[in-house]
């Protein structure tokens, strides 16, 4: 199947500095990327659908400022957390869908990016 | 409003039984219904969907689900569970659109599995 690469992996920061997050697709081109956050023993959140060339597309509740989201090519989308706080800490992880109509297929998702905020 | 319920936060499972992970959901529409297992600080891995056709969708690793309309359910099973089955499932829907945007999924709450040996 197809790869989503994170990276990285894992990050840790003081509170108050900007953090990115990239998301790539490795072997197709994906004109959508979705960002989703997971706390602890819970569902993954969806915060921001990334188009490719375009604005990203923010849930509800989402600060657009805060969690920053480029999709500046076919392959690659990146979040940056602007000014971390240690609320911000999570896990985040990307996922995408090959380009090329909508189609029925499944997304890909990246293995997660879990992000520690001192 | 898409919505996916997993009413069950734990199943634990006795190796070489089977095991059954419920999920319900409400969808405007015909759904697409996904299951993804998910280990420990590792993202999500596909396991198998129902689009349309057959309602016994079979997967990867020995997982089928069943497609059921008229109770909106979507259970996984594999009828002999193994201790490497041990993670968290998650049920997710989205309805059919045209758009790109529309492959928006909605994740259920998410059932831990725990296969004892």
């Amino acid at each position: 199947g197809a790869v989503v690469s994170q990276h990285p992996s894992r990050v840790i920061c003081k509170s108050g500095t900007s953090v990115k997050i990239e998301c790539r697709s490795l072997d197709f081109q994906a004109t959508t990327m979705f960002w989703y956050r997971q706390f602890p023993k819970q569902s993954l959140m969806l915060m921001a659908t990334s188009n490719e060339g375009s604005k990203a597309t923010y849930e509800q509740g989402v600060e657009k400022d805060k969690f920053l989201i480029n999709h500046a090519s076919l392959t690659l989308s990146t979040l940056t957390v602007t000014s971390a706080h240690p609320e911000d800490s999570s896990f985040y992880i990307c996922s995408a869908r090959a380009s090329g109509g909508v189609g029925t297929g499944e997304l890909f998702f990246g293995e997660g990016s879990r992000l520690t905020v001192l | 409003a898409q919505s996916v319920a997993q009413p069950e936060d734990q199943v634990n499972v006795a190796e070489g039984n089977p095991l059954t992970v419920k999920c319900t959901y409400s969808v405007s529409g015909n759904p697409y219904l996904f299951w993804y297992v998910q280990y420990p600080n590792r993202g999500l891995q596909f396991l198998l969907k129902y689009i349309t056709g057959d309602n016994l969708v079979k997967g990867s690793y020995g997982f089928e689900a069943e497609f059921n309309k008229s109770q909106t359910s979507f259970h996984l099973k594999k009828p002999s569970a193994l201790v490497s089955d041990s993670a968290l499932y998650f049920c997710a829907v989205r309805a059919p659109q045209r758009k790109a945007a529309g492959n928006k999924l909605t994740f259920g709450g998410g059932t831990r599995v725990l296969v004892k040996p």
